[in-house]
């Protein structure tokens, strides 16, 4: 099935651990990005890529990391540096590079800080 | 720089009953506005979108919105609400390409029976 998979669905990190959020997808879409939803707030753009080996920082990219080796992957790190990483985390892609393409989104991955 | 206010945390109606989410927008230029609904921890769902062309845009599931530009605004309707329609609804910006959407905070509907 094309789509897009996040893994794992749910985490939980103790503090100063660092850990790395999966998004994989098979739809052959050039652009993908990286979002925060915490209750209250909406989404929030933490980094987003148009094209391997290419990434810009979002609203929200302090104490995240993130690398584009294969266009199918976009692997997101929540640094020890990241102060409130307990969120549910989105990953999303799109079509093309232009204004019109809508954004499809994986399951999510909800992380807790213990 | 883009935003996009949702100006209703939350909006309650009985089951068919007309039903709108509201959202207004500010951009520099033209505006591409898109809702999507969530519904508990899921990832988001796509319904419709405006680029442009006629102010009034279907979608999926019967939802439809309406775009005007003067009161930049772009309202999420259904005619007659179901209760399965009870979900996280956001609407979403971009003025130009090479730009990330920009999402409001989310309006939850709920649709009792």
């Amino acid at each position: 099935d094309g789509g897009i998979t996040q893994s794992p669905k749910y985490l939980f990190r103790k503090e100063g651990q660092n850990v790395t959020l999966s998004c994989e997808q098979n739809l052959n879409h050039d652009a993908m990005y990286w979002y925060r939803q915490d209750p209250g707030q909406g989404l929030r753009l933490i980094y987003y890529s148009q094209i391997v080996n290419d990434f810009q920082k979002g609203d929200i990219a302090e104490g995240y990391s993130v690398s584009r080796e294969k266009k199918e992957s976009f692997p997101l790190t929540v640094t020890s540096a990241q102060k409130n990483p307990t969120a549910f985390y989105l990953c999303a892609t799109q079509a093309g590079q232009g204004y019109t393409g809508e954004l499809f989104f994986g399951e999510g991955s909800r992380l807790t800080v213990l | 720089a883009q935003s996009v206010a949702q100006p209703e945390d939350q909006v309650n109606v009985a089951e068919g009953n007309p039903l709108t989410v509201k959202c207004t927008y500010s951009v520099s230029g033209n505006p591409y506005l898109f809702w999507y609904v969530q519904y508990p921890n899921r990832g988001l769902q796509f319904l419709l979108k405006y680029i442009t062309g006629d102010n009034l845009v279907k979608g999926s599931y019967g939802f439809e919105a309406e775009f005007n530009k003067s009161q930049t605004s772009f309202h999420l309707k259904k005619p007659s609400a179901l209760v399965s329609d009870s979900a996280l609804y956001f609407c979403a910006v971009r003025d130009k390409a090479g730009t990330a959407l920009i999402f409001g905070k989310g309006t939850t509907l709920s649709v009792s029976s």
